[in-house]
């Protein structure tokens, strides 16, 4: 059973589009992460949520809107999209507590043209 | 503040040989540090964890690191490399709130 999954893989689209990303964990976590992987791979985290509730929200554009319906499920939604969204973006979840580790989906790698 | 330093981007070993990856963590609180593995188009997977138990810590496939306070150092090892090793590996530290602080990553390629 997968533990992380993201859909779709792969998203290619043009910029000014409108997509999203989904996320479902089967892990019983509370917590749930997206990160973006840059072209150098350098990870960044972008938001979390605990328990549906946005914790952790870093300096991102407000074209990308999370949206967690439940604590099984965390969306990432892009409106009008740039050339510079070109990415790996990277689902994560965890029980909320020190030490705990994340569990990481395998990643949805997006291409705007 | 937490930060992570991977002190070597690029570590090139040849089959057989020991693996060292290096890493030094910044932190305010007691952390805990893990390694994580990224092969190729593939997501992250955990190698190991500290958190605040033996220094110590044995991974899979053969991987351990050792924790030192006093040189906030977290370095990743492995007596004899493997072909499969080959990939990129990040070191992070976490402290309260389990916020992830990545380091940039080392790539790692085994020479057969």
């Amino acid at each position: 059973d997968t533990a992380v999954s993201q859909t779709p893989k792969y998203l290619v689209t043009q910029m000014g589009n409108d997509k999203s990303i989904k996320c479902e964990q089967n892990l019983g976590h509370d917590t749930m992460y997206w990160y973006k992987q840059d072209s150098k791979k350098f990870l960044k985290i972008m938001f979390s949520y605990n328990n549906k509730e946005l914790i952790i929200n870093e300096t991102v554009p407000n074209r990308f809107s999370p949206k967690s319906p439940d604590k099984a499920h965390l969306n990432l939604h892009i409106n009008s999209l740039e050339l510079g969204d070109s990415a790996v973006y990277f689902c994560a979840s965890s029980q909320r507590s020190v030490a705990y580790e994340q569990y990481f989906g395998p990643g949805t790698r997006l291409t705007v043209t | 503040a937490q930060s992570v330093t991977q002190l070597d981007s690029h570590v090139s070993v040849s089959e057989g040989t020991p693996v060292l990856l290096r890493c030094n963590y910044s932190s305010s609180y007691s952390p805990s540090l893990f390694w994580y593995v990224q092969h190729p188009n593939k997501g992250l997977q955990l190698l190991l964890k500290y958190t605040s138990a033996a220094t110590l810590v044995k991974g899979i496939n053969g991987f351990e690191a050792e924790f030192k306070k006093s040189e906030t150092s977290f370095h990743l090892t492995k007596p004899s490399a493997h072909m499969s090793d080959a990939a990129e590996y990040f070191c992070v530290v976490t402290t309260i709130g389990n916020q992830f602080y990545f380091g940039t990553g080392t790539s790692l390629t085994v020479i057969p």
